[in-house]
């Protein structure tokens, strides 16, 4: 079983660039979602795909978007860069978009905006 | 707005003894409580899980226990083992955000384990 792989693993970009993160699904999970952790903080929750729709969103404004492919891995991209934006990034992966309790985490993307 | 709250930011055990880790919430929509554990350079790691229909949930050396009219929670380590030191997170499960079961975080507390 293939677990949530996740690239890049660090990531460097400057205040109002664009970038893409992305994510491969655990073996058999079809959803996704994607938190963002800030420093000294626990994960908070940016949106989620399920069967390749956006599923739900948490708190964050809409340059933050995101896309699901066909075999359920996933983009998350972030327009206009602020450096607030330096977080790690991480994709979870679950079964079911309305019963999955249970999510599983990959390593995160480390992203920093200078 | 924390509406998970783990206010210990750290928590020291000898090896062999007992770690309690303590959390709070004030969503009462919440209906799914999970633990994580976070080690630097990874990404969390399911533990354990409880409905809100229980109070009691075992799984080997972890325990949680959930007291809903408190509204608090807490996982159980017995014994606790060096290799248990990480950065343990409490999460909370609901429906909240349209369709989707968001997990909502609290701010974790470092876990060490001093042999």
């Amino acid at each position: 079983e293939t677990g949530v792989t996740q690239s890049p693993t660090h990531l460097i970009k400057t205040r109002g660039q664009q970038v893409t993160l992305r994510c491969s699904s655990q073996s058999g999970h079809n959803t996704v979602s994607w938190y963002q952790q800030a420093l000294g903080q626990g994960p908070q929750f940016i949106f989620q795909y399920y069967r390749e729709e956006e599923n739900g969103r948490g708190n964050f404004p809409p340059r933050f978007s995101g896309l699901q492919f066909p075999n359920y891995s996933s983009e998350l991209n972030v327009n206009a860069l602020e450096l607030d934006d330096s977080a790690l990034y991480l994709c979870a992966s679950s079964l079911g978009g309305l019963a999955g309790n249970e999510q599983y985490f990959g390593p995160g993307t480390r992203l920093t905006v200078t | 707005d924390q509406q998970v709250k783990q206010n210990s930011p750290s928590l020291s055990v000898q090896e062999g003894r007992i770690s309690i880790l303590n959390c709070d919430y004030t969503n009462s929509m919440f209906d799914y409580f999970l633990w994580y554990k976070k080690y630097p350079a990874e990404g969390p790691t399911f533990l354990i899980s409880i409905s809100s229909i229980k109070d009691k949930n075992e799984d080997g050396r972890f325990t949680v226990f959930l007291n809903k009219s408190a509204k608090h929670l807490s996982l159980h380590i017995v014994p606790s083992q060096p290799g248990d030191s990480a950065v343990y997170f409490c999460a909370a499960s609901d429906f909240s955000s349209g369709s989707a079961r968001q997990l909502t975080f609290g701010s974790g507390t470092q876990l060490t384990v001093l042999p």
